[in-house]
């Protein structure tokens, strides 16, 4: 079955860290992969995607994303953070059989000015 | 602009009784889909549309059922509302399964 793990719950950085949230999805055949960011009280909104060619892939806001396809992972990155990137960040996957568009749990993002 | 609507935004129903959740998406997409989301849990799919006249169930269908007569609008009903059916309710839709998924704003749903 197919489903998406996402390692961290709740992160906790000050400003000009960088990020790293973890994504592992469970499906094995191919797969398009997501980041979606929900600013507190607003819907989901895509940072990236990837579905074909180059496995590193650069999203809105400074975010990008490895795909590494041996590990099944798909982790979000960011140099620096800031204030603004307070959210929660979803992992999601579309399999290209069944269409199905699943989400890991989300990572709830806290920045500390 | 094209665009999902949710409506309505907050629902306050009664133990037992039928509820049904409007989505309606101006994009022309043939890929809908219901979740809930709920604390520690992430975003859980309920159902599923591929295109007029079909629908599957998702990981938590128990308790909710959709139908799909026309390309843009896939109502979400609860045939009746239990406590634990308490949750925000997101509705999305998909040109294909290679583009991304626009989402509503939510409905907030309270069964007391």
């Amino acid at each position: 079955a197919q489903s998406v793990s996402q390692h961290n719950h709740h992160v906790i950085l000050s400003e000009a860290a960088s990020l790293e949230l973890g994504c592992n999805y469970s499906y094995g055949g191919t797969v398009n992969l997501f980041w979606y960011v929900q600013y507190p009280g607003q819907h989901l909104q895509l940072l990236l995607k990837y579905f074909s060619g180059d496995p590193l892939v650069k999203g809105i806001k400074g975010f990008e994303a490895e795909f590494i396809k041996s590990k099944f992972s798909f982790n979000l990155r960011k140099p620096s953070v800031q204030w603004s990137d307070t959210a929660e960040y979803f992992c999601a996957v579309v399999s290209s059989n069944t269409g199905k568009l699943i989400f890991g749990q989300g990572t709830t993002l806290q920045v500390k000015p | 602009d094209a665009e999902i609507t949710q409506s309505p935004r907050h629902k306050i129903t009664e133990t037992g009784r039928q509820v049904t959740l409007a989505c309606h998406q101006t994009w022309n997409h043939n890929n809908m889909f219901w979740y809930r989301q709920d604390l520690g849990h992430g975003l859980r799919l309920i159902h599923y549309s591929y295109g007029v006249q079909d629908t599957n169930k998702g990981e938590v269908s128990d308790g909710y059922s959709v139908s799909r007569s026309n390309t843009e609008d896939l109502p979400l009903t609860l045939e009746s509302a239990a406590s634990s059916q308490t949750s925000v309710y997101f509705c999305a839709s998909m040109l294909r399964r290679d583009t991304e998924a626009f989402f509503g704003q939510g409905t907030r749903l309270t069964v007391v």
